[in-house]
């Protein structure tokens, strides 16, 4: 089946690495998206991709970077980690031409010590 | 910007009572709001959706509805089963176009913890 995936699935790390997350999918989607999640802050949006030549900030992109390599991965960046970072990041995606519905990959529990 | 605020942040129920979580959004532009369900441990997943150009859609023993002079809707679980049990995700959005795939970003509400007792 068609699917969103994510690498690694979980990762510890310690305050000042610089930590890359990946995305790919295999739906054939134009639009990608990367979330964090905190509990009771539900999930706010760090950057998405409507295209490989289109990144656009979201609520929440401070601290962060990202890459769209090709249409089917997109990449998220940590360049200097803090613990404030540490969160659940959901990568999504959607498809223009269907419908609204973003499909989320099985998330990326980051730990920054 | 859009904001969402989504009450109550837990529910508890027991099993066949129903059970009604409400969102609030700021931006009177705001035309497409999806609800997400995330069971635990699990990645969140589209259940229903509603437009702004309808006031109510139903789903099996889900339903949403939709004010929009008020800025508010709501999601309304009958005959609630133990599976319901997840977090929900209300979420809201502009689409420039009105329809599938034009809209921008969403926002979403902090979330409902839904627990269902048998």
């Amino acid at each position: 089946d068609a699917d969103v995936t994510q690498t690694p699935r979980n990762r510890i790390t310690k305050t000042g690495k610089r930590i890359m997350l990946e995305c790919s999918q295999t739906k054939g989607h134009d639009r990608m998206y990367w979330y964090r999640q905190d509990p009771g802050l539900g999930l706010r949006l760090i950057y998405y991709s409507f295209d490989v030549k289109d990144i656009n900030k979201g609520e929440i992109s401070d601290g962060y970077s990202v890459s769209r390599q090709a249409q089917a991965k997109f990449s998220l960046s940590l360049e200097s980690a803090i613990p404030n970072q540490t969160a659940l990041y959901f990568c999504a995606t959607s498809d223009f031409s269907r419908s609204n519905e973003q499909f989320f990959g099985p998330g990326t529990r980051l730990t920054v010590l | 910007g859009e904001n969402v605020e989504q009450h109550p942040s837990t529910l508890s129920v027991q099993e066949g009572d129903s059970a009604v979580i409400k969102c609030t959004y700021s931006d009177s532009a705001s035309n497409y709001f999806p609800w997400y369900k995330q069971e635990l441990g699990k990645r969140p997943q589209l259940i229903i959706d509603i437009r702004s150009n309808v006031g109510e859609k139903k789903d099996q023993r889900i339903a949403v509805t939709l004010n929009k002079t008020a800025k508010h809707f709501s999601l309304h679980i009958t005959e609630t089963q133990p599976e319901d049990s997840a977090v929900y995700f209300c979420a809201a959005s502009i689409s420039p176009w009105g329809g599938p795939g034009g809209y921008n970003k969403l926002i979403f509400g902090a979330g409902t913890r839904l627990a269902v007792h048998p």
